[in-house]
């Protein structure tokens, strides 16, 4: 079955720093990979979806990364805030069509003043 | 433009009886996904449906549990002589009809306490 492995469970980081979070999967490579921010008591909000053919994808400060040969997705956020602060969710889909993701278990960020 | 609804937030049930959770999808979708989150777990999927067709269940448990999306109305997860382990965060998410992928709308939960 699908792995999905994020980086570290937590990372703090000052405010202002670009805040870097991995995803790594085994098995098949995805057709998308999303990622998700849940803070506490939520559900999750979708940021940024990438495409198995797409190298790089923007929204403001967010950038994603998807290296299909290294099974690797990188998710970094420039000049963080505290407002930042939450856990990010890396989600994995199989096929172009609209079914499960596979969750990793997300890496908790803090971003202090 | 209201998003996904879940009803209720917080559900307490004793052990053995039976849970009825809710979702409301956005207005415009009609794909439905319910996922589980234990405590200090990642988010599991468990069913996959869209208007009285139940596409893809290969998470569900076998017993006790089923899902439904009605022609008219919430799509509704039910847990029937609920135990302790039941206990977890449920969320519903939606997304429009159609086959692209453009990210899942997800609601905020139903917290399911088994006591």
């Amino acid at each position: 079955s699908q792995k999905i492995e994020q980086n570290s469970e937590a990372l703090n980081i000052q405010e202002g720093k670009t805040a870097t979070l991995t995803c790594n999967y085994t098995n098949y490579s995805p057709a998308y990979l999303q990622w998700y921010r849940q803070d506490p008591g939520r559900g999750p909000v979708f940021l940024l979806l990438i495409r198995e053919n797409e190298k790089e994808k923007r929204k403001e400060r967010l950038k994603v990364t998807f290296d299909t040969t290294l099974k690797q997705s990188l998710f970094h956020i420039t000049a963080s805030q505290p407002a930042d602060s939450a856990t990010y969710l890396c989600a994995l889909d199989r096929g172009s069509t609209l079914g499960r993701l596979y969750f990793g278990r997300g890496t908790q960020l803090t971003v202090w003043p | 433009n209201a998003g996904v609804m879940q009803n209720p937030r917080h559900l307490v049930r004793r052990r053995g009886q039976e849970a009825r959770l809710r979702c409301s999808p956005m207005k415009g979708h009609s794909h439905v996904y319910w996922y589980r989150q234990l405590p200090e777990e990642g988010l599991k999927f468990m069913v996959y449906l869209q208007k009285e067709n139940i596409i893809d269940e290969s998470g569900m448990p076998k017993e006790r549990f089923s899902a439904e999306f009605p022609k008219e109305g919430p799509s509704i997860l039910r847990i029937q002589q609920v135990v302790r382990g039941d206990s977890a965060a449920y969320f519903c998410a939606s997304s429009p009809p159609g086959t692209e992928n453009y990210g899942y709308t997800f609601g905020s939960g139903t917290r399911l306490t088994v006591v």
